[in-house]
């Protein structure tokens, strides 16, 4: 089955406690993106990838960091979490077609993680 | 940076009614996107438009692509409990996937 997933599905963290989670794709995406959701906020792209060793910041990259050293895997990564950042976190993933990232997204099913 | 405006915000309906919610932009868009959330999942895709004035249907769901590039609507026919959701257009205006922003949602809800 086609799909994104993204572990852990809930996670209660302490403030400055490095913290990683991971996303994985089996449709051979070459495009990968991670979103923070917030009430009120919609969706707030914090990283994303056009293809391994491809990334860039979104919107809201501060306090994140990602790699791409696979295309399959995109991990996030909170080198010292803070309490600003609890949030419900989406990786989603697509193909390209021809020059352009056209095609739409897939996402996971989130990650939702608590910082006290 | 851009920014998409999606309204309503939040619908209470009920069931049988019909659904209307859009989306603006100040910008020329190449692509709009509709999304549905459900409670505790991630959005999963509902239409896709690519074209100016393009008019797509997806059973109940029909949505438009503006003839201006600049906005896009979706209509839920006859809506039923399982409606329920948040419901995100997203628009990509530069070709490249790394464009792709979001509205911040219309939450609709629906009395049986």
């Amino acid at each position: 089955e086609a799909q994104v997933t993204q572990n852990p599905r809930y996670l209660i963290t302490v403030t400055g406690k490095k913290l990683t989670v991971t996303c994985s794709q089996n449709m051979n995406h070459e495009y990968m993106s991670w979103y923070r959701q917030d009430p009120g906020l919609g969706l707030r792209q914090i990283y994303y990838s056009m293809n391994v060793e491809v990334t860039d910041k979104g919107d809201v990259p501060e306090g994140y960091k990602v790699s791409r050293k696979e295309k399959r895997n995109f991990p996030l990564i909170l080198e010292s979490p803070s309490p600003n950042q609890t949030s419900l976190y989406f990786c989603a993933s697509s193909s390209r077609q021809g020059s352009s990232y056209n095609s739409p997204l897939h996402f996971g099913n989130g990650t939702r993680l608590t910082v006290t | 940076g851009q920014q998409l405006n999606q309204s309503p915000q939040s619908m209470f309906i009920q069931e049988g009614e019909d659904v209307s919610m859009n989306c603006t932009s100040s910008s020329i868009f190449n692509t709009w996107l509709w999304y549905k959330q459900d409670p505790g999942e991630g959005p999963v895709l509902l239409i896709a438009l690519y074209k100016a004035g393009e008019l797509t249907s997806n059973g109940r769901l029909t949505a438009q692509f503006g003839i201006t590039r600049k906005d896009s609507f979706l209509n839920i026919s006859a809506s039923i409990p399982s409606d329920v959701g948040i419901y995100f257009c997203a628009g990509n205006y530069g070709g490249s996937q790394g464009n792709l922003i979001f509205g911040k949602g219309t939450k609709l809800s629906v009395k049986p």
